[in-house]
């Protein structure tokens, strides 16, 4: 079967860094993606992974290792509104999303 | 430019009613999905459609029909509606499956009492 593992819930502190994980098992591998998700809202874009290495977009990176079928978000200089589920996404062979269940992030001043 | 839009964005029904989720695109996308969102869970694929005319099932397509008549539209129904189908339903859109991320919709709140 297909699994996507993250944990379901992280704690931080603002200014601080954390580092949300993420392995997979899934039926081919076309790219990982990493979805921000506020309460009551949609799920927006935040990375894609398709090669071993490190995406850096700003205050937020994203790690991946095909081999190990794993990745992390890094998150750094945390704000309040970074408060979120984060939600990671692996696209399998037939070119579609294979969803974990997100990690909740809650930042305490 | 309103990108996914979804409606309604709330609804309660009653088991056995039937009912029709709107998602529309101004993205000119080839690539919709329906999706649903259930506690402690990942989003599953519901249906998906890759382009004009077409649909196909996803993960969990059982009770749900769909229909993408023009480009910019997907619908989804509930034949007969049931407390198993209490969820929230977001549409998802892409230009390309292949290293594009897909944008969603507000999401719709339903539940079947």
């Amino acid at each position: 079967g297909q699994n996507i593992d993250q944990p379901t819930e992280m704690t931080a502190t603002e200014g601080a860094i954390v580092q949300i994980n993420c392995t997979y098992q899934t039926s081919g591998f076309n790219g990982l993606f990493w979805y921000q998700q506020h309460a009551g809202e949609a799920p927006t874009f935040l990375s894609y992974n398709v090669l071993d290495g490190l995406e850096e977009k700003g205050r937020f990176s994203s790690f991946l290792s095909r081999s190990k079928g794993y990745s992390y978000l890094l998150l750094k200089e945390l704000q309040m509104k970074d408060s979120a589920s984060y939600l990671c996404a692996v696209m399998d062979s037939n070119y579609q999303l294979i969803w974990g269940a997100g990690t909740k992030l809650i930042i305490k001043p | 430019n309103a990108g996914v839009t979804q409606t309604p964005k709330f609804r309660v029904l009653k088991t056995g009613q039937s009912m029709t989720l709107l998602c529309a695109q101004d993205m000119n996308h080839e690539y919709m999905y329906w999706y649903r969102q259930d506690p402690g869970m990942g989003l599953r694929l519901i249906h998906y459609s890759v382009g004009e005319g077409t649909t196909a099932k996803g993960e969990v397509p059982d009770g749900y029909n769909v229909s993408r008549l023009k480009k910019q539209n997907f619908l989804l129904g509930l034949e007969s509606a049931a407390p198993s189908q209490t969820s929230v339903y977001f549409c998802a859109s892409s230009y390309d499956p292949e290293g594009q991320p897909q944008h969603f919709g507000d999401g719709t709140r339903l539940s079947i009492l």
